[in-house]
């Protein structure tokens, strides 16, 4: 399967402070990746469609101010939690689209996810 | 609306034992696709198994073939010869052709004891 790596695996940070998250596709190009949230014994909830090129598409609730996403590249995405606060204490996890696998419902690969803790 | 339904509490399996995760789902979209994920307990998503709804053949990836039953609704996978490494949440998931956002289940509990 297709390399996808997340970055940082787990980060700390003060209340009040911004955090990035990065997401990169390695051995293919991805025009299309995902974020999602996901609480401890719980499945994933797709936060945002990150789309290369153009805005995101935030899903309903999720607050596009609070997480910017950009997707400057065909093989990077990036979530940035601003102004963090404890309840944006997660995992979250992206996942980019590969294309090549278009006969196999375009698989989405997952990163290795993100554990965020805002003290 | 999506809807995909896991049900069954945490099982555990017998090393080298087969075990069946099930999975139904909800649509009416006639095109659609059904995937297996499996997360260990260090986080990633691993991609396991594809069908697609106009396969008519059950998909296999080594180990893993899904059961699928589309006028059930049902694509249950199969895990043959369980290993002690197969010990993980499990998901199904889905997604319209087209659209590619994937709709997850709140997964299965698997623990292989040996």
């Amino acid at each position: 399967g297709a390399v996808v790596s997340q970055h940082p695996s787990w980060v700390i940070c003060k209340s009040g402070t911004s955090v990035k998250i990065e997401c990169r596709s390695l051995d293919f190009q991805a025009t299309t990746m995902f974020w999602y949230r996901q609480f401890p014994k719980q499945s994933l909830m797709l936060m945002a469609t990150s789309n290369e090129g153009s805005k995101a598409t935030y899903e309903q609730g999720v607050e596009k101010d609070k997480f910017l996403i950009n997707h400057a590249s065909l093989t990077l995405s990036t979530l940035t939690v601003t102004s963090a606060h404890p309840e944006d204490s997660s995992f979250y996890i992206c996942s980019a689209r590969d294309l090549r696998t278009s006969g196999r419902g375009n698989i989405q690969y997952f990163g290795a996810g993100t554990r965020l803790s805002v003290l | 609306a999506q809807k995909i339904t896991q049900t069954q509490p945490g099982m555990f399996v017998q090393e080298k034992e087969a075990v069946t995760l099930d999975c139904t789902y909800d649509t009416s979209d006639p095109s659609y696709g059904l995937f297996w994920y499996k997360q260990p307990s260090s986080g990633e998503m691993i991609f396991l198994i594809y069908q697609g709804s106009y396969d008519q053949q059950n998909a296999t990836e080594g180990r893993y073939s899904l059961n699928f039953q589309k006028a059930r609704k049902s694509a249950n996978l199969v895990i043959s010869a369980s290993q002690l490494g197969d010990s993980a949440m499990y998901f199904c998931a889905m997604s319209y052709y087209g659209n590619n956002r994937l709709a997850f289940g709140k997964g299965n509990q698997v623990v292989v004891i040996p």
